[in-house]
């Protein structure tokens, strides 16, 4: 059974710092591996999606990369800003379902 | 594009009651889910439809039903609300289940509380 795990489930940061936020799987056999952002009280906004072929991904200051052998997937936020507070949650599709982590909920001070 | 929409936003219930969740989607996506998030669970998938007149079992898929009628729609009933109920319902969907086609999009949620 599928199983994501993401590391670590809060993190506070000064503005400006770069930073990464790490996403593992228990199995390699995906079809992609997508990372939300989800803002209190509202719902998910798709950020980046990594087909299983692609090794990473990048959208203005987020660059996310995908190891399957490692079962591993990162998300790099480059020079952080207060308006990225909010949770982060990555997603493994293996069939029909996405299996999420519970994700990391980030704080970026001014 | 409205995208995928939610009604209604917010929804008290009391043990026993029945309701429909509603769910709908713009995009001419064929395929459609339920997830619930619960504190430290994360979310999990209720049920899903790969098109119209299909759907199946997620993970989660006990004292909830679904039908598919249309492309667009996608509502989820509560037979007998329960407060194990009680949930942040999301609706997604995707052009297809299938890989390279398959970024999923989230409606904005159904915060639901059973008394």
């Amino acid at each position: 059974k599928q199983e994501v795990t993401q590391i670590p489930a809060a993190l506070s940061v000064p503005e400006g710092e770069n930073l990464v936020l790490n996403c593992s799987f228990t199995d390699s056999a995906i079809y992609n591996l997508q990372w939300f952002r989800q803002d209190p009280g509202k719902g998910l906004t798709s950020l980046l999606l990594i087909q299983s072929s692609q090794r990473e991904q990048t959208s203005g200051r987020l660059n996310a990369s995908l190891d399957k052998s490692s079962g591993r997937s990162t998300l790099y936020i480059a020079a952080s800003q207060p308006g990225d507070s909010a949770t982060y949650l990555c997603a493994a599709q293996a069939g029909t379902a996405l299996i999420f982590g519970k994700g990391t909920t980030l704080s970026v001070s001014s | 594009n409205a995208g995928v929409t939610q009604t209604p936003k917010f929804q008290v219930l009391k043990t026993g009651q029945s309701m429909t969740l509603q769910c709908a989607q713009d995009m001419n996506h064929e395929y459609m889910s339920w997830y619930r998030q619960d504190p430290g669970m994360g979310l999990r998938l209720i049920h899903y439809s790969v098109g119209a007149g299909i759907t199946d079992q997620g993970e989660v898929p006990n004292g909830y039903n679904v039908s598919r009628s249309t492309t667009e729609d996608f509502p989820l009933r509560l037979l007998s609300a329960a407060p194990s109920q009680t949930s942040v319902y999301f609706c997604a969907s995707s052009y297809s289940d299938r890989p390279t086609y398959n970024e999923q999009f989230f409606g904005p949620g159904t915060r639901l509380t059973v008394l």
